[in-house]
């Protein structure tokens, strides 16, 4: 596997359903980061890792829980979510944050809300 | 505020016919300036990154520019699978990656 993977690629979950998603990165970097992408609405950015902690919550409602247990790997738990929650999630890594880093983004999960 | 205008929301073009996109910022302290090209149902792939005002790079049939308020994303002599939404993004002193809703580009053979 080489750059940022995601799985699963597409998920349909109804609104009581508990689910995960995976984001992998295997570029040796430190930060790894949650968008959300609707349609026509520019990418939003929901959260920021760096070395495994947290240190942005871009006022991301609590039904979405993200973790970090290392570098490599960043998942977002998702519970009781709503039918507006519908979008493609991205998962992206920088070598940093910020200063100008370059984030490289993994290929989405295609989520649907019922 | 950080923003990001992109121009035109979308482009229609013949093979070989060039143009350009355009990317309007307002940013407070430039990091960074970055070109991604998303095919439908992808993720975004990156093309570019830019750092100060006169600054060029070039890939294949694709040229950017940056000047302190704008950034052009010049497509020469287009093919058909250059077509996708090309996105630009900002980062400034937030460190946050501020990005437009994109153009999409349609090459037709």
């Amino acid at each position: 596997e080489t750059g940022v993977t995601q799985t699963p690629r597409h998920l349909v979950m109804g609104m009581t359903n508990k689910k995960s998603l995976k984001c992998e990165q295997h570029l040796g970097h430190n930060a790894m980061y949650w968008y959300k992408q609707s349609a026509k609405k520019p990418l939003e950015l929901m959260f920021v890792y760096s070395l495994e902690e947290r240190v942005e919550n871009n006022s991301v409602p609590s039904r979405f829980s993200p973790e970090c247990p290392n570098s490599s790997h960043l998942f977002l738990h998702l519970h009781t979510l709503q039918p507006e929650d519908s979008a493609l999630y991205l998962c992206a890594s920088s070598l940093l944050t910020g200063l100008g880093e370059t984030q490289y983004f993994g290929p989405g999960t295609r989520l649907l809300v019922l | 505020e950080d923003q990001v205008t992109q121009s035109p929301e979308a482009l229609r073009l013949q093979e070989g016919e060039s143009s350009s996109l355009n990317c309007s910022y307002t940013v407070s302290g430039l990091r960074g300036l970055f070109w991604y090209r998303q095919d439908p149902g992808k993720g975004p792939e990156f093309l570019f990154t830019l750092y100060s005002a006169g600054e060029e790079k070039e890939k294949e049939r694709l040229k950017a520019t940056l000047t302190k308020k704008e950034s052009f994303l010049h497509i020469t002599a287009p093919k058909p699978e250059d077509s996708a939404t090309y996105l630009c993004a900002v980062s400034g002193a937030t460190n946050k990656l501020i990005f437009g809703t994109g153009t999409l580009l349609a090459v037709q053979p």
